[in-house]
Parts: C-alpha cells; sequence; structure tokens
C-alpha cells in the first residue's frame, strides 16, 4: 500500500520566493497534519485537516504560510514570502481519524526545505 | 503544553535495557510513542489510552499511569536498530491539540 507522498523530497530557493510543498494521504484516511521540524523547536504541528476542513492552525507561523487540502486525496502548504528561518524538515502525515484518537499518524518522508 | 521528555539522551550497549519518560502537565487523553531515526520521518510505535494499559511490541513496550499524567517506555535487551529520536506525543481530549514531546535521543553502541 502507498504510505503519505510528499513532494518535492529537497526543496533550495531564494528568500523572497514562492514555496509550495504537496502532500497526498493515505486513502481513506480523513485526517492530514502538517509538521515542521527543526533543531532548535522539534517537531512541531503547523496545521491540522478533518475531513479537508481545516481545524486547528494555531501552529502556523506568521500569515506567509497557507496550507489547503482541496479535496480528501491533496494538499499543499505554501510560504510566501520565504525567509531563510523557513528552512527545516517539513512533515505531513495522515491518519484515519483526528487528533488524539485511537488511529495512528502515517509520516510521510518530509521535504527538506533550504532558503537562502 | 509541550510534554516533557526524559532523559533527553542515552547511550547504551547492545542487550541493556532502557526506559523513557513522557510527562505532562495536564490530564491526558491519550500518549502515542513515535521512533525517527536520522534523516527519516518518525515511524509509530504505540497508543496508550487511559485507563493505565500496557503494550508491548517485540522488546519494546510502554505503559501510562493517568494519575501521574505520565508515560514510559522501556525497550528490553536493546539492539542496534533500536537508535534513533524517540518522540511521545500526547492529547488532552479525543480531537484536542496534539503535541510532541522535545524527543530522547538514544544510541545502541555495540
Amino acid at each position: 500500500d502507498a504510505g503519505v507522498i510528499q513532494s518535492p523530497r529537497h526543496e533550495v530557493t531564494e528568500m523572497g520566493q514562492e514555496v509550495t510543498l504537496r502532500c497526498k494521504p493515505i486513502s481513506g484516511h480523513n485526517s492530514l497534519f502538517w509538521y515542521r521540524q527543526t533543531m532548535m523547536r522539534g517537531l512541531e504541528l503547523l496545521i491540522y485537516f478533518n475531513n479537508n476542513v481545516p481545524i486547528d492552525d494555531s501552529g502556523m507561523p506568521e500569515d506567509r504560510f497557507s496550507a489547503k487540502m482541496p479535496n480528501a486525496s491533496f494538499s499543499t502548504l505554501k510560504i510566501q514570502p520565504s525567509e531563510p528561518r523557513d528552512s527545516a524538515v517539513y512533515f505531513c502525515a495522515s491518519s484515519l481519524r483526528g487528533q488524539g484518537a485511537h488511529q495512528p499518524q502515517h509520516f510521510g518522508d518530509g521535504t527538506r526545505l533550504s532558503i537562502l | 503544553q509541550q510534554p516533557v521528555q526524559s532523559p533527553q539522551a542515552v547511550i547504551l550497549r547492545e542487550g541493556e535495557d532502557a526506559v523513557i519518560n513522557c510527562s505532562s502537565s495536564k490530564a491526558l487523553y491519550s500518549v502515542h510513542w513515535y521512533r525517527q531515526k536520522h534523516g527519516e520521518a518518525p515511524v509509530f510505535l504505540m497508543i496508550l489510552l487511559k485507563g493505565g494499559e500496557q503494550k508491548g511490541h517485540d522488546k519494546i513496550s510502554a505503559s501510562f499511569n493517568e494519575k501521574k499524567q505520565q508515560s514510559s517506555l522501556y525497550l528490553t535487551a536493546s539492539q542496534l536498530s533500536y537508535s534513533g529520536t524517540y518522540f511521545c506525543g500526547t492529547a488532552v481530549n479525543y480531537g484536542q491539540n496534539f503535541v510532541f514531546g522535545p524527543g530522547t535521543r538514544l544510541s545502541v553502541l555495540p
């Protein structure tokens, strides 16, 4: 079975450019999570969708970040304009049910983002 | 509120045992445990729900003491493959904010 698929795997771009990260959750999963991981801040939840609806976006750093889930099989995380401090590994995860539930979260391989 | 994990790091010899703790200042509904190897994504290990249950997977088991608001992960007779960073994730209610702890780095040496 296909797991969570993220693209691109690596992204290097210059400060000020728009960055779009993509995620395809596991088929049948109705919850999707975007995380950011850095050495300093660890694994931070940015936003959580349930049935394509954003439930909790309190972790989104600022207005430069936006996330969408137009359908059950696709989500994007966009940074515009990007800044060097946005450099991190961004993970997408999906689960059968929402946060704190009985179901595990399945993580994609992540996107390693470097903003120069 | 992010849970607290202890220790921050531990180094073992192959075959030794280890315990990793995860505690919260709030009453917990569930605790998840994940392992992340360097350069890879976190991988699910197990979930514990309030009720003090204990679970096991091979030589890795965990307990959840809801009175103490604490969960512990037990690694028995550690193997080289156990090396990685272990994260607990906690939720205070079903569907409520799920937060990962800072992680415990485990290194198993031959």
